[in-house]
């Protein structure tokens, strides 16, 4: 089946330190995105990539990197520095020629114990 | 950039009663404006979208229309059923660069049996 996995679904994390949330597809696209969901403020953009080595910031890009080695793969590290990284994260895939779907994978619930 | 606004935030109807969501977006280039679902613990899935160039589109129970002059967007269910209770996002993409889609906050629907 075609689709976009994310794991793990739920991650707890001590404070201080940095953890990376996964997430594959294999539906060939060639744009990859990270959202973060707080309750209230809907989906917002942390990074988002356009093609394999190459990534550009979001709207809320500060205490989070990204990596694209892969075009099947775009790994999101939440490090040290993001004050209140607790949230739902979503990662998305899409074509890259114009304006299409975009398919969410089914998140990641990150606590920050 | 876009800004998309998204009212209610919690709605409530009872089980065959139609359901409106309203969506206004800032950017009058934007031209792709998408519908999504999200079940509780889920990612967001695509339910409907329309595109510019469309002023009404309809899947069975669930129509979106667009009016480009005011900015504004609804998405219209129909006949509403308990399995409808879900949050609902509204997004907006400008055809400049790469397609990114701004987000509303979302709608808690609410349908009583």
């Amino acid at each position: 089946d075609g689709g976009i996995t994310q794991s793990p679904k739920y991650l707890f994390r001590k404070e201080g330190q940095n953890v990376t949330l996964s997430c594959e597809q294999n539906l060939n696209h060639d744009a990859m995105y990270w959202y973060r969901q707080d309750p209230g403020q809907g989906l917002r953009l942390i990074y988002y990539s356009q093609i394999v080595n190459d990534f550009q910031k979001g709207d809320i890009a500060e205490g989070y990197s990204v990596s694209r080695e892969k075009k099947e793969s775009f790994p999101l590290t939440v490090t040290s520095a993001q004050k209140n990284p607790t949230a739902f994260y979503l990662c998305a895939s899409s074509n890259r020629q114009g304006n299409t779907e975009a398919f969410f994978g089914q998140g990641t619930r990150l606590t920050v114990v | 950039g876009e800004n998309v606004e998204q009212h209610p935030s919690t709605l409530s109807v009872q089980e065959g009663d139609s359901a409106v969501i309203k969506c206004t977006y800032s950017d009058s280039a934007s031209n792709y404006f998408p519908w999504y679902k999200q079940e509780l613990g889920k990612g967001p899935q695509l339910i409907i979208d329309i595109r510019s160039n469309v002023g009404e589109k309809k899947d069975q129970r669930i129509a979106v229309t667009l009016n480009k002059t005011a900015k504004h967007f609804s998405l219209h269910i129909t006949e509403t059923q308990p399995e409808d209770s879900a949050v609902y996002f509204c997004a907006a993409t400008s055809p400049a660069g790469f397609q990114k889609l701004v987000f509303g906050t979302g709608t808690r629907l609410l349908v009583s049996p």
